[in-house]
């Protein structure tokens, strides 16, 4: 079956440092990738994403690229604020058949402060 | 944008109680679905909807049910609540076109 596997948190950082979180995946197919955050207390929101292999997902400073060869989505900024304190989710979803759900990974916390 | 609604933020409900967990979208989407999330386990699917009247399990739909029966609303049924379904519920709904998830602020459920 299909998984996602993320580093384990929390991270903790120092404002504008570099930030890494890895995400390595399962799957049959041809899946496509996202990172959804988590901000406190609120649902969860589609950061970025990626339809095949070697696209690059970009959004507010975050990038990701899907890497078919590692079958890595690993997420990434170069120099993180404190707003960016939140949960990160990798997902995939199957290209076809099951394709009408997200598999998720367990969650990477990330904590930056001052 | 597409917006997803979940009637209660919080719940306390009683062991063996039937609980309802209700979720609302606005965008006439067919698919929807409800995750559970637990830390260290990061959600988990528990049921889905990809038509009114039309449901899949999910990965962990023991001891839940749902119900569909117009195509806004979804909901999520504790047959019998017990404290091991303590934890934070999520509505999804997704668009036919992109396949972009909006996803609803949760509903966080203690069950006593």
């Amino acid at each position: 079956g299909n998984s996602v596997t993320q580093m384990e948190g929390p991270v903790t950082l120092s404002e504008e440092a570099f930030l890494t979180i890895n995400c390595t995946y399962t799957a049959t197919g041809y899946p496509s990738l996202f990172w959804y955050v988590q901000y406190p207390g609120e649902g969860l929101q589609l950061l970025l994403k990626a339809t095949k292999a070697d696209d690059k997902g970009s959004n507010k400073g975050f990038e990701a690229t899907y890497r078919k060869e590692t079958t890595s989505f690993h997420l990434e900024k170069g120099s993180v604020q404190v707003s960016d304190s939140a949960v990160y989710f990798c997902a995939l979803r199957e290209s076809s058949g099951g394709g009408n759900k997200l598999t998720f990974g367990t969650g990477t916390q990330l904590k930056v402060e001052l | 944008d597409v917006k997803v609604t979940q009637s209660s933020r919080y719940l306390v409900k009683r062991t063996g109680e039937k609980v309802f967990l209700e979720c609302v979208q606005d965008m006439d989407h067919e698919n929807m679905f409800w995750y559970r999330q637990d830390p260290g386990l990061g959600l988990r699917l528990i049921y889905f909807s990809y038509d009114v009247k039309m449901k899949e399990k999910g990965d962990i739909p023991e001891g839940y049910s749902v119900s569909r029966e117009k195509k806004e609303r979804f909901s999520l049924i504790l047959e019998s609540a017990s404290t091991n379904q303590t934890s934070m519920y999520l509505c999804a709904s997704r668009e036919p076109i992109n396949y972009g998830y909006t996803f609803g602020s949760g509903t966080r459920l203690t069950v006593v």
